[in-house]
C-alpha cells in the first residue's frame, strides 16, 4: 500500500520567515495529493491541494510543489504570521471507482514565534 | 457550507465497555470516513463507507466495526473498549463525483478508555 513520509515533525519559524515542509510518498500511481491544517479544538482543513499533472499550485502565501520522478511534495508558507501556527498533514491519494484513498503523513506541528 | 459533526468532543469510557462514536454531515455526501489520530502516527483509515449499508476495512479496522443506515450518518463502534484504543477519533465525508476530492472533517472525539 501506499506509504508517506513527512518531515520535520516539528518546525519553529520566527514570524515573517518561511516555512517548508516536505513529504514523499511511494505509490506512483497516487495522483492528488491535499494539505490539511489542522488547528487545536478544530477540523482539520483543506489548505491546497494539487494534481499529479501540474507542478506547482500557489494560493497567496501558500505554495505547493510536486516531483512526481522523486515521488515528494512540499508546501511552502511566506511571510509567516502566528495564526499558521497549527498541525499541517500531507497526503497521498488514489481515486479508486467512487471513493478516493487517501494516505495521511505523521503531521508537521508548525509554531510562528511572534 | 459544509459541516460534519461529531457526537461528542471528549469521552472517557471504562475498559469493555461498548462505545459509540456518531457522526453526521449536512452536504448529501456519498463517502464518509473514520480515522484515528495517534502522536507520530498521523491519520490512520479506520473504516469508510461510499454509500448507505456499504462498509469498506481502512488500514486499522481491528477491534472496531461501523454502521452507516442513513447516508447522513456514520457510526463507529468499539465493541469491548481496550486501552489502546485511547486515542483522538476524525470522521470526515466528501462527495463522489465532480472534480473535488477534498475531505470535510469534523472536530473530533477524543476518546480516553481507563
Amino acid at each position: 500500500g501506499e506509504n508517506v513520509e513527512q518531515h520535520p515533525s516539528t518546525l519553529s519559524v520566527q514570524e515573517g520567515d518561511s516555512a517548508v515542509i516536505k513529504c514523499t510518498y511511494s505509490d506512483s500511481a497516487s495522483n492528488y495529493f491535499p494539505w490539511y491544517k489542522q488547528e487545536l479544538g478544530k477540523g482539520s482543513q483543506l489548505i491546497i491541494d494539487i494534481r499529479s499533472n501540474v507542478g506547482e499550485k500557489k494560493d497567496q502565501r501558500i505554495a505547493v510543489t510536486l516531483n512526481k520522478t522523486a515521488k515528494h511534495f512540499s508546501l511552502h508558507i511566506t511571510e509567516t504570521q502566528p495564526e499558521d501556527s497549527a498541525v499541517y498533514f500531507c497526503a497521498a491519494s488514489i481515486r479508486t471507482g467512487g471513493y478516493q484513498k487517501v494516505t495521511f503523513g505523521i503531521g508537521t506541528k508548525l509554531q510562528v514565534i511572534p | 457550507d459544509v459541516k460534519v459533526t461529531q457526537s461528542s468532543r471528549y469521552l472517557v469510557k471504562r475498559t469493555g465497555e461498548k462505545v459509540f462514536l456518531e457522526c453526521v454531515q449536512d452536504m448529501d455526501h456519498e463517502n464518509m470516513f473514520w480515522y484515528r489520530q495517534d502522536p507520530g502516527l498521523g491519520l490512520r483509515l479506520i473504516y469508510f463507507s461510499y454509500d448507505v449499508k456499504m462498509k469498506e476495512k481502512g488500514d486499522i479496522p481491528e477491534g472496531y466495526s461501523v454502521s452507516r443506515e442513513k447516508k447522513e450518518r456514520f457510526s463507529l463502534i468499539l465493541e469491548s473498549a481496550s486501552t489502546n484504543q485511547t486515542s483522538m477519533y476524525l470522521c470526515a465525508s466528501s462527495s463522489r463525483g465532480g472534480y473535488s476530492y477534498e475531505q470535510y472533517f469534523g472536530p473530533g472525539t477524543r476518546l480516553t478508555v481507563t
